[in-house]
């Protein structure tokens, strides 16, 4: 079955980096698409941004533009979601989630990984 | 950016209620719209994709309707499994976005 299985809870000290994993398994790595999206304690969902697994081709939001990187190792079936500069604002839990994909675009998030808490501090 | 906007924040219904949450877009998104549903502690869960769609496994008491600006998502006959937070969400275009979350309580 699909499954996207992310690495465990991190803390930081503000300014440092932090590299999530998600591996995914159950399906063909590179026919799907991966977003990140986010969430602060008690507040809605943010998305971050898009790889696309097989040529490692990556959207980031605005907002995060500079800070963020995303990368896959086709290898091991992970996508790696980097953030740098981190600040007490980016404490939250960080998801990965696989899309729906085919010819015209991607879709709607079918499967989600667990979620990673990374605390700012 | 599209911005996505939901209401009520807050629901409060008991079992057995009909109930409908509403997503308006601030432009046209077509059909591409889904919900999800979301549970303390967990990820989200995908309910309704392309605005009426029901993913697989999800109980028919759930539905989805609208296109352009205006969707609803209703839940006939509650069931206490259902008491969660549902949030929309348009992927017409980047950056993809999400509504605010609608907290669906027992009365």
């Amino acid at each position: 079955q699909v499954q996207l299985v992310q690495s465990g809870a991190e803390v930081k000290k503000p300014g440092a980096s932090v590299k999530v994993s998600c591996k995914a398994t159950g399906y063909t790595f590179t026919t799907y698409y991966i977003h990140w999206v986010r969430q602060a304690p008690g507040q809605g969902l943010e998305w971050m941004g898009i790889i696309k697994p097989s040529g490692g081709d990556t959207t980031y939001a605005q907002k995060f533009q500079g800070r963020v990187t995303m990368t896959r190792d086709t290898s091991t079936s992970t996508v790696y979601m980097e953030l740098s500069s981190l600040r007490s604002d980016d404490t939250a839990v960080y998801y990965c989630a696989r899309v729906v994909v085919d010819s015209n675009g991607w879709y709607h998030f079918d499967y989600w990984g667990q979620g990673t808490l990374v605390t700012v501090s | 950016d599209i911005q996505m906007t939901q209401s009520p924040s807050t629901l409060s219904a008991s079992v057995g209620d009909r109930v409908t949450i509403t997503c308006r877009a601030s432009q046209s998104i077509s059909s591409w719209l889904a919900w999800y549903q979301q549970k303390p502690g967990k990820a989200p869960n995908l309910l309704i994709y392309k605005a009426s769609s029901l993913e697989s496994g999800v109980p028919s008491r759930f539905s989805g309707s609208g296109s352009g600006t205006e969707f609803t998502l209703t839940i006939s006959n509650l069931q206490p499994d259902d008491f969660a937070t549902y949030y929309c969400q348009q992927y017409h275009n980047y950056p993809c976005s999400f509504g605010q979350g609608t907290k669906l309580e027992i009365k």
